[in-house]
């Protein structure tokens, strides 16, 4: 079965300092991984997906991800952080056959001025 | 325009009543979605429709009853809801099948009393 992994339940950061929210998965097959952005009483935000291709993917935000196949990870990653950006991020899988949506436990990001 | 709307965005009911959430896209979408969130959890898929047919039930209780109208459209009938209940449901819709993002509605806070 698939399943997502985000090991921090929090991640403190500095403004302007650079930021990462890792990711880990497990699914059979190739995955398509996503990233999503959660705002106080809204909805999720999509910022990103992998597919196939450069394991560097840029997405909206500034936000940009690194696939690791070696390591089935997908960490989200950001040059300059923003007090903006605090927010709770989700990593999520979904299968190459089908249209669930598998995701992680959310990892709260605080960005401090 | 990749807007989704859910109405309404509160919604307070007693455990013997009767209410539906709405939900509409306007991307054409032909996959639609209902999720369930606990307060800092991660959502939690509970049906999909695709192309205006139910595909997917995650063992919702029957108190739950999705019908989908058309393909811009989507509800979610409530009946005889528990206080556990209480969460904020979220709708999504992305074009059927893999590997296309799901986008969000800010999403309905019902609480059940």
């Amino acid at each position: 079965a698939q399943s997502v992994a985000q090991p921090e339940d929090q991640v403190n950061v500095a403004e302007g300092n650079p930021l990462t929210v890792k990711c880990t998965y497990s699914v059979s097959g190739n995955p398509y991984l996503f990233w999503y952005v959660q705002y106080p009483n809204r909805g999720l935000q999509f910022l990103l997906k992998y597919i196939t291709g450069d394991n560097l993917v840029k997405g909206s935000y500034g936000f940009e991800a690194e696939f690791n196949k070696s390591q089935t990870s997908f960490h989200l990653k950001k040059p300059s952080a923003l007090v903006s950006d605090s927010a709770l991020y989700f990593c999520a899988v979904r299968r190459n056959a089908g249209n669930m949506l598998t995701f992680g436990g959310g990892t709260r990001l605080m960005v401090k001025p | 325009d990749t807007e989704v709307t859910q109405t309404p965005k509160h919604l307070v009911m007693g455990m013997t009543n009767k209410k539906s959430l709405k939900c509409e896209q306007h991307m054409g979408h032909r996959a639609m979605y209902w999720y369930k969130q606990k307060a800092k959890k991660p959502p939690e898929l509970m049906f999909v429709y695709s192309y205006e047919k139910l595909s997917i039930n995650e063992s919702v209780p029957s108190r739950f009853s999705p019908e989908c109208p058309n393909s811009s459209l989507l509800n979610l009938h409530l009946h005889a809801l528990q206080p556990e209940d209480s969460a904020l449901y979220l709708c999504a819709s992305s074009q059927a099948g893999s590997p296309y993002e799901q986008y969000f509605g800010p999403g309905t806070r019902l609480t059940v009393t």
